[in-house]
């Protein structure tokens, strides 16, 4: 069992749709963090939280520290939100450990 | 842009052979963070490295290895290349040590290829 699970796997939505992408972990953690890997492959750092919610524009991040659970939603979901979706924790040692991602796909 | 910076943007290579893959974290970033991510793997945490000094070492093989130097920059070494040994490779930079509160700045990534 990973230590790091992220749910769906791949996700199609329409544009505009409101989205969710969950992320557990079995690790014990104070923190937990949030990347895009855009298709060319590049990896942007959206949200690192260790409680409550976090927002940009219209991305929501949550986490549930006690129930070892996080949720990214995007709102209002657009074609340029394409991209895979990666939840990482740290783990022993302080190392981070990584979902195996989340594929996106918004349609005009 | 990141502000994190690697060299060279992609290699291609032949089995046995040595490669050294760079990086330069951002300004005023002392932490530096090697990942690997292959294709059946996803992303592994390689190495971390903090104002020179080795901090963390993950699922890095003995075939590898890093150093940062004193301006901070980074270089991976990758020897006796297998063809297992394909895969993207990122560095990260942050300003503190400990990745339970620091966020990491990913660079663009080195893309090697393995023949």
């Amino acid at each position: 069992k990973n230590e790091v699970e992220q749910s769906p796997q791949n996700l199609t939505a329409q544009e505009g749709e409101f989205i969710t992408i969950n992320c557990s972990y079995s690790v014990g953690i104070s923190a937990l963090h949030w990347l895009q890997q855009h298709p060319g492959g590049g990896i942007v750092s959206l949200f690192m939280l260790s409680s409550g919610k976090k927002k940009h524009g219209r991305l929501i991040a949550t986490i549930n520290i006690q129930e070892k659970h996080s949720s990214l939603h995007i709102t209002a979901s657009h074609p340029r939100d394409s991209a895979v979706y990666i939840c990482a924790a740290p783990g022993e040692g302080d190392k981070l450990i990584f979902g195996t991602g989340t594929r996106l796909q918004v349609f005009p | 842009d990141s502000g994190v910076t690697q060299t060279p943007k992609h290699l291609i290579t032949a089995t046995g052979q040595r490669v050294t893959l760079r990086c330069s974290p951002r300004s005023g970033d002392l932490s530096v963070y090697w990942y690997q991510q292959s294709l059946d793997q996803g992303l592994q945490f390689l190495i971390q490295y903090y104002n020179g000094e080795e901090r963390a070492k993950g699922n890095i093989l003995e075939r590898f290895s890093a150093q940062q130097f004193p301006d901070l920059h980074s270089e991976l070494n990758l020897s006796s290349l297998e063809l297992g040994d394909s895969a993207l490779y990122f560095c990260a930079s942050s300003v503190g040590l400990a990745a339970k509160v620091d966020t990491q700045y990913f660079g663009p990534g080195t893309r090697l290829t393995v023949l």
